[in-house]
């Protein structure tokens, strides 16, 4: 198990650009989640997939924002025209829910620190 | 509007005493709550949870009680480690809505002097 790994741990980027970030979940865990937490907050839900399928996205998440999960492995999450405001961490997790399994308990990875300047 | 609150933004206690986090929650669609450390620049890490049914749930040094009718549950760390200081969430599930999505309070820092 090697559990939530995410990249790159920080991006540093200009306001405007694009920046794409990559979550990698525990390998037999069927849910991804996306948060973000920003100073003297806690995580925010953004999106979360079952399997492949993207079943929520949080008002959080504004058109700029777009997430995939090809295959039901890894994930991406892409920011467009990129705003100071963007600037946070961005974590990852993922849960299981296999047979007997509630899959309330989520395992998070690093996160991602975005810089926008 | 906050639904799940931590109004400890801070904690110290001594070595070897006992710790008590505090949580409190307004809505009452969450069935299952769940508490988490956080090291800086580190993920949070699942420390333990309860769901509404129980009062109590006790995992070695950990202990979450519940108390539904006020709408409170605290975290409990006996005996308390100078490794235990880390920031603390409280995070909560709410049945109604999604059923995957945690509700986070904004986080308790608890340091731990030897």
């Amino acid at each position: 198990d090697t559990g939530v790994s995410q990249d790159p741990r920080h991006k540093i980027t200009k306001r405007g650009q694009n920046v794409t970030f990559r979550c990698d979940p525990i390998s037999e865990h069927n849910r991804l989640y996306w948060y973000r937490q920003t100073l003297g907050q806690g995580p925010e839900f953004l999106t979360y997939f079952q399997n492949e399928a993207q079943l929520e996205k949080s008002r959080l998440l504004s058109d700029r924002f777009s997430a995939e999960r090809p295959k039901g492995s890894f994930s991406t999450l892409e920011i467009q025209r990129t705003e100071q405001g963007d600037s946070a961490m961005y974590l990852c997790a993922s849960s299981n829910s296999g047979t007997g399994r509630l899959g309330y308990e989520q395992y998070f990875g690093p996160g991602t620190r975005l810089t926008v300047t | 509007d906050q639904q799940v609150k931590q109004n400890s933004p801070s904690l110290s206690v001594q070595e070897g005493r006992i710790s008590i986090l505090n949580c409190d929650y307004t809505n009452s669609m969450f069935d299952y709550f769940l508490w988490y450390k956080k090291y800086p620049a580190e993920g949070p890490t699942f420390l333990i949870s309860i769901s509404s049914i129980k009062d109590k749930n006790e995992d070695g040094r950990f202990t979450v009680f519940l108390n539904k009718s006020a709408k409170h549950l605290s975290l409990h760390i006996v005996p308390s480690q100078p490794g235990d200081s880390a920031v603390y969430f409280c995070a909560a599930r709410d049945s109604g809505g999604s059923n995957y999505k945690l509700t986070f309070g904004k986080g308790t820092l608890l340091t731990v002097n030897p």
